[in-house]
């Protein structure tokens, strides 16, 4: 059974720093999904990863997935306060079209 | 207008009532699927489907009812309600193929008093 991981579960850090979300996940999986969900709102794709070695990056996000040891990483460079948000990763279960969420990471950035 | 409506937007309704929340999309995505979303459990799956007539317990299912008879409609029903599922719902589609994304509804927020 597919179970997905994310930590921490909150985040508070300063504008201009830098961390990393991380989302572990229990099977094989091929394809892995970040969002973004502001207070009271929907849910907004960021980045899907479908390959080991996946990077991609928009903005002050960045987004890789490591397969082999069923680790996704979520890394923020320079935050500022718009980044304040709920991060979610998804991950699809192998051979199956569903998918399953981590418990979300809360961050607040302080000005 | 384009895209994935849940309606009602808010409900309150009371223990034992049957309540259904609606899920359209315009899209004619294959896959749907409904969320419900709680303080410090993330999103979790309730049912999802393939196409109509084809549906699937996520791991959540006990308690919901869905149904797709039409590609564009994914219906949930909560059949007798429980003040346990008080929370927010939220229905998503996406199309077919490994690298496309879930695109999801504004969500419902039902509360069981």
């Amino acid at each position: 059974e597919l179970k997905v991981e994310q930590n921490p579960l909150f985040l508070s850090m300063q504008e201009g720093k830098n961390y990393t979300i991380y989302c572990n996940y229990s099977t094989t999986s091929d394809r892995l999904y970040w969002y973004r969900q502001d207070p009271g709102k929907s849910l907004e794709s960021l980045f899907v990863l479908l390959s080991n070695g996946a990077v991609k990056q928009e903005g002050r996000l960045m987004a890789s997935l490591d397969t082999k040891a069923r680790l996704s990483t979520l890394h923020i460079t320079a935050a500022v306060h718009d980044l304040s948000a709920t991060y979610f990763c998804a991950v699809g279960g192998s051979g199956t079209y569903k998918y399953i969420f981590g418990t979300g990471t809360r961050l607040k950035v302080l000005a | 207008d384009a895209g994935i409506t849940q309606s009602p937007r808010y409900k309150i309704t009371e223990t034992g009532r049957q309540v259904t929340l609606m899920c359209h999309q315009t899209w004619s995505h294959s896959y749907m699927f409904w969320y419900r979303q709680d303080l410090g459990h993330g999103l979790r799956l309730i049912y999802y489907s393939a196409a109509a007539d084809i549906t699937d317990k996520g791991e959540v299912p006990d308690g919901y009812v869905v149904s797709r008879s039409k590609t564009e409609n994914f219906p949930l029903t909560l059949e007798s309600a429980t003040r346990s599922q008080t929370s927010v719902y939220f229905c998503a589609s996406r199309a077919q193929g490994a690298g496309t994304e879930a695109f999801f509804g504004q969500g419902t927020r039902l509360t069981v008093v």
